[in-house]
């Protein structure tokens, strides 16, 4: 069990560039969530996967985001044309299905410039 | 709708002393319960959780927690704090893959 890896840890761009971070979860889970979490906040849920299939997004925050994960192992999560309120940590998370609990990366910070 | 609470948003101890960190929650069935504990910088780490049976529930580092249904609560306990336990606490509680997290608590812990 290798834990949970996001790349980059940190991603520091101008406003109006695109975004794309990755997860890789530990090998053996199904399920794959992402979140977006600012300063004084928790998690905030914005999609999930059950193997390769996107099984929810209607919570992503914008049609700018959108997730990824074409084999059912890593995941991507893209955002297009980068505003100053994306500026927040990006949190993966992994679990063998949906009753066991998730296992967070260490997430990956953006800011916007 | 649902919802999660956490009354404290900073909690200051004494090395060595009990922690109580208060966790409520609304929600149309009984959830799963979680804390997780995060370090600045950091991804959150699960401390317990709570899916049936037993109320009393032990964790990692020492910790337990309770759930009680008649109050909503699921309350995060430490008979004694040590310095390496300040962090910021999350309690979370999820339901058919929706998770919701409160906003948090931080502790501190005084020499």
């Amino acid at each position: 069990d290798t834990g949970v890896s996001q790349d980059p840890r940190h991603k520091i761009t101008k406003r109006g560039q695109n975004v794309t971070f990755r997860c890789d979860p530990i090998s053996e889970h199904n399920r794959l969530y992402w979140y977006r979490q600012t300063l004084g906040q928790g998690p905030e849920f914005l999609t999930y996967f059950q193997n390769e299939a996107q099984l929810e997004k209607s919570r992503l925050l914008s049609d700018r985001f959108s997730a990824e994960r074409p084999k059912g192992s890593f995941s991507t999560l893209e955002i297009q044309r980068t505003e100053q309120g994306d500026s927040a940590m990006y949190l993966c998370a992994s679990s063998r299905d949906g009753d066991q609990p998730q296992h967070f990366g260490d997430g990956t910070r953006l800011s916007i410039l | 709708a649902q919802s999660v609470t956490q009354p404290d948003i900073h909690i200051t101890v004494s090395e060595g002393a009990s922690l109580e960190l208060r966790c409520n929650y609304s929600y149309g069935a009984t959830p799963y319960l979680f804390w997780y504990v995060q370090s600045p910088g950091q991804g959150l780490q699960l401390l317990l959780k709570y899916f049936s049976g037993d109320t009393l529930v032990q964790g990692i580092k020492g910790f337990e927690a309770e759930f009680k249904r008649s109050q909503s609560s699921f309350n995060l306990r430490k008979p004694s704090v040590h310095w390496s336990d300040a962090a910021e606490y999350f309690c979370a509680v999820g339901l058919n893959n929706d998770m919701r997290f409160g906003a948090g608590t931080r502790l501190t812990v005084k020499p």
